[in-house]
């Protein structure tokens, strides 16, 4: 079936260094896109970057992503986290079809320590 | 603007009563979502509505419903709610074209005693 497997739980990194939040999917669908959404906190789920083309960087907010199909991966990578990036993130596609629905991961908060 | 708005942002409901949340957007988007969310799992469809049209997922199809009266509402009505339906609750909409962009709004936690 299809799923999304996100690095578990929670990620703590120190303001200023690097972080990189991993994202494995599974689908027998031809995928159309894959998101990041990040959740602030008492705030609603929002895009945070979006990708369609294989093998290509996507960038946006100083975050980036490569959505990569040989190994059906997309990983979230930030070279300087910031104390505003601590969220919750999730990794996501939508089915093909009518639907659209969205298949999620269990989702990976990051927290960004001083 | 691309603001979804959900109401209530909190719910506390007895078990056996009603439940009803209400999602709105102004983006006149054609489909709307309701997810829930629990802790632990990831977000997962109940159903969404195409236009006027109603679709519930497989494994919800008995334990909810909703409506959509006019483009912009759509609700989620729980006949009799149980300690199951303790959740996170999430709106979200589509337009057509919006390259599968769903957006999202805040969510209704609901807590069931």
């Amino acid at each position: 079936g299809d799923s999304v497997t996100q690095t578990e739980g929670l990620v703590t990194v120190t303001e200023g260094l690097p972080v990189k939040l991993n994202c494995t999917y599974q689908t027998t669908y031809l995928t159309i896109a894959f998101f990041w959404y990040v959740q602030y906190l008492n705030e609603a789920p929002q895009v945070l970057l979006r990708s369609s083309t294989d093998n290509k960087r996507t960038e946006h907010q100083g975050f980036h992503a490569t959505l990569h199909k040989s190994s059906s991966s997309f990983h979230l990578q930030k070279s300087s986290a910031q104390l505003s990036d601590s969220a919750l993130y999730y990794c996501a596609f939508p089915v093909t079809g009518n639907t659209r629905k969205l298949i999620f991961g269990l989702g990976t908060t990051l927290q960004v320590q001083p | 603007d691309t603001t979804v708005k959900q109401n209530p942002r909190y719910k506390l409901a007895r078990v056996g009563k009603p439940v009803n949340l209400i999602c709105s957007q102004t983006m006149n988007h054609d489909t709307m979502y309701w997810y829930q969310k629990k802790p632990n799992q990831a977000p997962k469809l109940l159903l969404f509505y195409y236009d006027k049209i109603l679709n519930r997922e497989a494994d919800t199809f008995e334990k909810f419903q909703s409506s959509r009266p006019n483009n912009s509402f759509c609700s989620l009505y729980i006949g009799s709610a149980g300690l199951e339906y303790s959740a996170m609750y999430l709106c979200a909409s589509r337009g057509l074209g919006g390259r599968d962009t769903q957006y999202f709004g805040p969510g209704t936690r609901l807590l069931v005693l």
